[in-house]
């Protein structure tokens, strides 16, 4: 079983659409939860961080970690063509005031068409 | 703020050669850099992780001799395929971690890749 699951999709939505991303997670050692955007050929672009349980938002993206199911969401409000792109989550047991090493989900392809 | 940038974005070379790949923190330190690599619609696999002004250290699996890593500088990392067979290629990316002082140890900026292709 591998510590991150996460369903590859691909996941299409209409524009304007909520679109819900989730990850599990094995290891109940993870405090520090990422969320990460990859556009085709290009490097993973930082979309949300967070320690432990909770929800934070930012913009039209909310992340939500719920440690006792080992459980994290990101949630796209009003979704455009522009966020097309691979979404990965990354876990970290150690951060802050230490460099974590990062376990990462597989990535789930979202396409949002017009 | 936060940009790591990486040279070259893609590069093509013969069996047995060796390619080296930049990864520059452009505007901030960063004491610990990271090297991962991706297959075609697969996730992130961390190599090794890059100290600077001390020994990398790597992943199990990941070849030492193979993969050289030096981190030279507060702001530059260099990863250096030795010895270059086509199963090395894939995409090669580097990361940095932000100031632990701040709280911050293990928010990573990614660099935009470099495809490596070996002939």
């Amino acid at each position: 079983q591998k510590e991150v699951e996460q369903d590859p999709g691909p996941l299409s939505v209409p524009e304007g659409a909520i679109v819900s991303l989730n990850c599990t997670y094995s290891n109940s050692a993870f405090q520090y939860f990422m969320w990460y955007r990859q556009y085709s050929r290009k490097g993973p672009e930082l979309l949300m961080y967070t320690y432990s349980s909770g929800n934070k938002e930012d913009g039209r993206f909310t992340a939500q970690v719920d440690k006792s199911s080992k459980y994290i969401s990101l949630f796209i409000r009003d979704s455009q063509p522009s966020d097309s792109a691979t979404y990965l989550c990354a876990m970290s047991a150690t951060g802050g005031t230490s460099y974590g090493k990062l376990t990462f989900g597989q990535g789930t392809i979202l396409t949002v068409h017009p | 703020g936060a940009v790591v940038s990486q040279h070259p974005s893609w590069v093509i070379c013969k069996s047995g050669t060796s390619v080296k790949i930049e990864c520059r923190s452009l505007d901030f330190q960063a004491t610990t850099m990271f090297w991962y690599r991706q297959f075609p619609k697969q996730s992130l696999m961390l190599m090794a992780t890059s100290n600077e002004g001390s020994k990398a250290t790597y992943e199990q699996g990941v070849e030492k001799d193979k993969f050289l890593i030096n981190h030279a500088s507060l702001t530059l990392s260099t990863l250096t395929v030795t010895s270059a067979h086509p199963e090395d290629s894939s995409f090669y990316i580097c990361s940095a971690a932000l100031d632990t002082s701040r709280g911050r140890g293990n928010e990573q900026f990614f660099g935009p890749g470099t495809r490596l292709t070996v002939l």
